[in-house]
């Protein structure tokens, strides 16, 4: 019930085209919703989040959709770049309960941009 | 603001030596920090959860023994490996929850242990 299943595992887009990345969890409890970018060797970077009292969020180029009903969630990347070329994670907590700060990540995208 | 440093980012060690990864919170007081660890390719996964002043808590299968945690400040968290071996090589991660803040996690920039 703490699984958080990310799909595709890989994705390889063209310079200016759209990446979507799917996760989908599993326990009602988790109430706060992050993304997170990783270059290689390096720790995981926050891009954006969302909790379950909106179903969209937007920062720049970035938009997460959230559908409740379904237990699921998306990163949408517009107008990919060569630079968004990284592993993303989803991953969900439980942010108003004493679990909260514990993490469970979903398996990891490898995006590549192609010029 | 809510930096979380690690250090060393990468260390080499003999199988059967103890390794000690520091993570700090730089400027902000954290009473929570996470350790994860991570293998080549794959997802992050929660190994404790280091609480300043008291004992860390362990996910299931995770030895305890075998993995220090000291959380003796609101801005320093250790992880000891003892007496590591080549299986014990991976990727560890800290992350630390920002005290009174809103929903704000922090990850460190991580460290490599290999043990050769």
């Amino acid at each position: 019930q703490q699984q958080v299943k990310q799909s595709p595992q890989s994705l390889i887009v063209q310079k200016g085209g759209i990446s979507i990345i799917n996760c989908a969890y599993e326990n009602t409890a988790f109430d706060y919703f992050p993304w997170y970018q990783q270059f290689p060797g390096k720790g995981p970077a926050l891009l954006i989040a969302i909790r379950p009292d909106v179903s969209e969020k937007k920062e720049g180029r970035f938009t997460i959709s959230f559908n409740k009903s379904a237990k699921q969630f998306s990163l949408h990347i517009m107008d990919s770049q060569p630079g968004d070329s990284a592993t993303y994670f989803c991953a969900a907590t439980d942010a108003g309960g004493t679990s909260y700060g514990k993490l469970t990540f979903g398996q990891g995208t490898i995006l590549t941009v192609h010029p | 603001g809510a930096v979380v440093s690690q250090h060393p980012s990468r260390v080499i060690c003999k199988s059967g030596t103890s390794v000690k990864i520091e993570c700090r919170s730089l400027d902000f007081q954290a009473t929570t920090m996470f350790w994860y660890r991570q293998f080549p390719k794959k997802s992050l996964m929660l190994m404790a959860t280091s609480n300043e002043g008291s004992k860390a808590t362990y996910e299931q299968g995770v030895e305890k023994d075998k993995f220090l945690i000291n959380h003796a400040s609101l801005t320093l968290s250790t992880l000891t490996v003892t007496s590591a071996h080549p299986e014990d090589s991976s990727f560890y991660i800290c992350s630390a929850r920002v005290l009174g803040g809103a929903n704000v996690l922090t990850f460190g920039a991580g460290s490599r242990l290999t043990v050769l």
